[in-house]
């Protein structure tokens, strides 16, 4: 049973194009957190959210944590091919103790 | 700030060996977590170290074990290897105050032949 849900498996898209990743979950998370991986490496952290309703923003990247702690989005706006890779969702539900809850991830792939 | 290190990066072994994966973490960093990530599960927590203590642990078999030394760096086993333990194994750095900043390592892909 996979305890956070994450969507679409795979995007494959054109330069200059809008995406949005979903992770869904029925656990109430103290925090969650949005990872990119490329093959070969380690995740590689991009952001954390804590309080319910947060909306973090990187560049052309929105990170947004659902009211109620249950869900988040990602969405890239004008997608780059330097924007392809695994991105990762993790949920914490063991209140900062590193036991972070991952879901099988969103492969990107952006097109020149 | 150097950061965090997992030897060996590829390791071969066959069913029923053990093998022993080894983690340095970011200096000064006192926690390590351990993750293993396969195509068909994804990232799986393992087991977390804090100060040469198990923190916290994943829903793993026994075969799988490790430890923390005094300088943070850490280790995990996995005894009578099977073929489902291919995977990448990965670790994760953090100061052991909250999982907000959570560093992994390349990760070391171990093959069970």
């Amino acid at each position: 049973t996979q305890l956070l849900e994450q969507s679409p498996q795979f995007l494959s898209i054109q330069e200059g194009e809008n995406l949005t990743v979903y992770c869904n979950s029925s656990s109430v998370f103290s925090s969650l957190q949005w990872y990119r991986q490329e093959p070969g490496e380690g995740p590689v952290l991009l952001v954390t959210v804590v309080t319910g309703g947060e909306v973090k923003k990187l560049k052309r990247l929105t990170f947004q944590f659902g009211d109620a702690r249950k869900d988040s989005s990602l969405h890239i706006t004008a997608a780059q091919p330097g924007d392809t890779g695994l991105y990762l969702c993790a949920g914490d539900l063991s209140g900062g103790y590193n036991k972070l809850i991952f879901g099988a991830g969103t492969r990107l792939a952006v097109h020149p | 700030k150097a950061g965090v290190t997992q030897t060996p990066r590829y390791l071969i072994k066959t069913r029923g060996q053990q093998v022993t994966l080894s983690c340095s973490p970011i200096s000064g960093h006192r926690s390590v977590s351990w993750y293993q990530q396969t195509p068909g599960q994804g990232l799986q927590f393992l087991f977390e170290y804090f100060s040469e203590t198990q923190r916290n642990k994943g829903n793993f078999p026994g075969r799988f074990s490790g430890r923390q030394f005094s300088n943070s760096r850490s280790e995990m086993n996995v005894s009578t290897l099977e073929l489902g333990d291919s995977a990448l194994y990965l670790c994760a750095s953090s100061s052991g105050q909250g999982a907000e900043k959570l560093f992994f390592g390349s990760g070391t892909q171990l093959s069970v032949l």
